[in-house]
């Protein structure tokens, strides 16, 4: 079965940090760039970061550049989301995505976690 | 940078009417990288749709897409039970992706 499971969310103060883990399974792991989206409370989607498969091509959102950085583990079959410099804004839930991307074809995201709850809060 | 507007923002609607959600892109662009997704409560969102008009696997055949340009729309030919739920547009560009605001589907 296809899966992404993410893990890492918690409650932490402004200013403080966390790193955020998700594991895949079911796929070819290194065949996919990878996303990062999130939904703060009552809020719509917003994309925070991609990694291309080899980790080459890494874009982030404006409201997360210099804070956030994207990482990925082959081997291990592992996405990351280390956030540092955490704002009460940054309260959300954080998804895990795979990207299906062919140039000039398509892109979506056609895998998504259940989500990891992060709460900045003092 | 791409905005998308989806309207309207909610529209009320009785199981097996046909619902016409409306996503407009700031500037043109590519139907290939424009996507459909429904989200329920408490749960992930779902691909249905992508390229515009490509159902996703598993989608049934009550939903379609259209649209190019700036004008994207996806219909939900006769609303079932399950389909109320917030739906989101998104676009890809070289360096950022960008969701609409979401149009809830309810229950009139």
């Amino acid at each position: 079965e296809v899966q992404l499971v993410e893990s890492g969310g918690g409650l932490v103060k402004p200013g403080g940090s966390l790193r955020l883990s998700c594991a895949a399974s079911g796929f070819t792991f290194n065949n996919h760039t990878m996303n990062w989206v999130r939904q703060a409370p009552g809020k719509g989607l917003e994309w925070v970061s991609s990694i291309s498969v080899s980790g080459t091509y890494i874009f982030y959102a404006d409201s997360v550049k210099a804070r956030f950085t994207i990482s990925r583990d082959n081997a291990k079959n592992s996405l990351f989301l280390q956030m540092d410099s955490l704002r009460a804004e940054d309260t959300a839930v954080f998804y895990c995505t795979r990207v299906r991307f062919r140039a000039g074809s398509y892109y979506y995201m056609d895998v998504w976690g259940k989500g990891t709850t992060v709460t900045v809060s003092s | 940078e791409i905005a998308l507007t989806q309207t309207p923002g909610t529209l009320s609607l009785s199981p097996g009417e046909r619902a016409t959600l409306s996503c407009r892109a700031s500037q043109s662009v590519s139907s290939s990288y424009l996507a459909w997704y429904q989200q329920k409560p408490g749960q992930a969102p779902r691909l249905l749709i992508y390229a515009a008009s490509s159902r996703a696997t598993d989608i049934p055949d009550r939903f379609s897409g259209s649209g190019s340009g700036t004008d994207f729309t996806l219909t939900i030919s006769r609303l079932e039970p399950e389909d109320f739920a917030v739906y989101y547009c998104q676009h890809s560009g070289s360096s950022l992706l960008t969701f609409g605001g979401g149009t809830k589907v309810e229950i009139k």
